[in-house]
C-alpha cells in the first residue's frame, strides 16, 4: 500500500520566495494534518482537515502560511513570503476518522531551508 | 495551556530494558500515542492507550494512568536499531490533531 506521499523531499530557496509543499494522503483516509518539526519546538500541529474542510488552523504561525485541500487526494501548504525562521521539516499525516484510536500515518517530510 | 514532558535523552545497553516516561497536562484527553522516529525519517506509530493499564505489543509495552497524567513506554531486549527518538502525543478530544512532547532521544550502547 502506498503511504502518505510528500513532495518535494528537500527545498532550498531564498528569503522572500514563495514555497509550496504538497501532500497526497493514503487512499480512504479522510483526515489530513500538517505538522512542522524543529529542534527547539519539536513537532507542532499547523492545521488539519476533515473531509477536505479545514477544521483547526490555530497552529498556523501567521498569515504568510496558507493550506488548501481541493480534493480528497491532494493538499498544499504554502508560505509566501518565506523567511529564514520557517526552516524546518514539514510533515503531512493522514488517518481514518472513525475513532480516536486510529493512528496518524506520516509522510517522509519536506526538509525546507530558507536562506 | 498544554504541557507534555519527556526526558530529553536516555542511554541504555543492548539487551537491557528501558522505561521512557511521559507526563501530561492537557485541557482534554482522548488517548495517548507513542511514536518512534529514527533520525531523518517520519514518525511511526507504536501504541495507543485510552484506558488505565498496560498494553503489550511484542518487545514494546505502554502504560497509562489517567488520574496521574502519566504514561510510560517500556522497551525490552533492546536492540541497536531501537536507537531513535520516542514521541509521546495526546489526543485532546474535540480536535483530532495530536499535541506532541519534544521526544526522548534513546541511545543504545553495545
Amino acid at each position: 500500500d502506498a503511504g502518505v506521499i510528500q513532495s518535494p523531499r528537500h527545498e532550498v530557496t531564498e528569503m522572500g520566495q514563495e514555497v509550496t509543499l504538497r501532500c497526497k494522503p493514503i487512499s480512504g483516509h479522510n483526515s489530513l494534518f500538517w505538522y512542522r518539526q524543529t529542534m527547539m519546538r519539536g513537532l507542532e500541529l499547523l492545521i488539519y482537515f476533515n473531509n477536505n474542510v479545514p477544521i483547526d488552523d490555530s497552529g498556523m504561525p501567521e498569515d504568510r502560511f496558507s493550506a488548501k485541500m481541493p480534493n480528497a487526494s491532494f493538499s498544499t501548504l504554502k508560505i509566501q513570503p518565506s523567511e529564514p525562521r520557517d526552516s524546518a521539516v514539514y510533515f503531512c499525516a493522514s488517518r481514518q476518522q472513525r475513532g480516536f484510536n486510529q493512528p496518524q500515518h506520516f509522510g517522509d517530510g519536506t526538509r525546507l531551508s530558507i536562506l | 495551556g498544554q504541557n507534555i514532558d519527556q526526558p530529553t535523552e536516555m542511554t541504555a545497553t543492548e539487551g537491557a530494558i528501558v522505561q521512557i516516561n511521559c507526563t501530561y497536562q492537557t485541557s482534554g484527553f482522548n488517548g495517548l500515542f507513542w511514536y518512534q522516529q529514527h533520525a531523518g525519517e517520519a514518525p511511526t506509530f507504536l501504541s495507543y492507550n485510552v484506558l488505565d493499564g498496560l498494553e503489550e505489543k511484542g518487545r514494546f509495552s505502554s502504560f497509562l494512568s489517567r488520574s496521574k497524567g502519566y504514561s510510560y513506554l517500556l522497551l525490552k531486549e533492546l536492540q541497536m536499531k531501537d536507537s531513535a527518538s520516542y514521541l509521546c502525543a495526546v489526543n485532546r478530544g474535540g480536535a483530532d490533531g495530536l499535541t506532541f512532547g519534544k521526544g526522548t532521544h534513546l541511545i543504545i550502547q553495545p
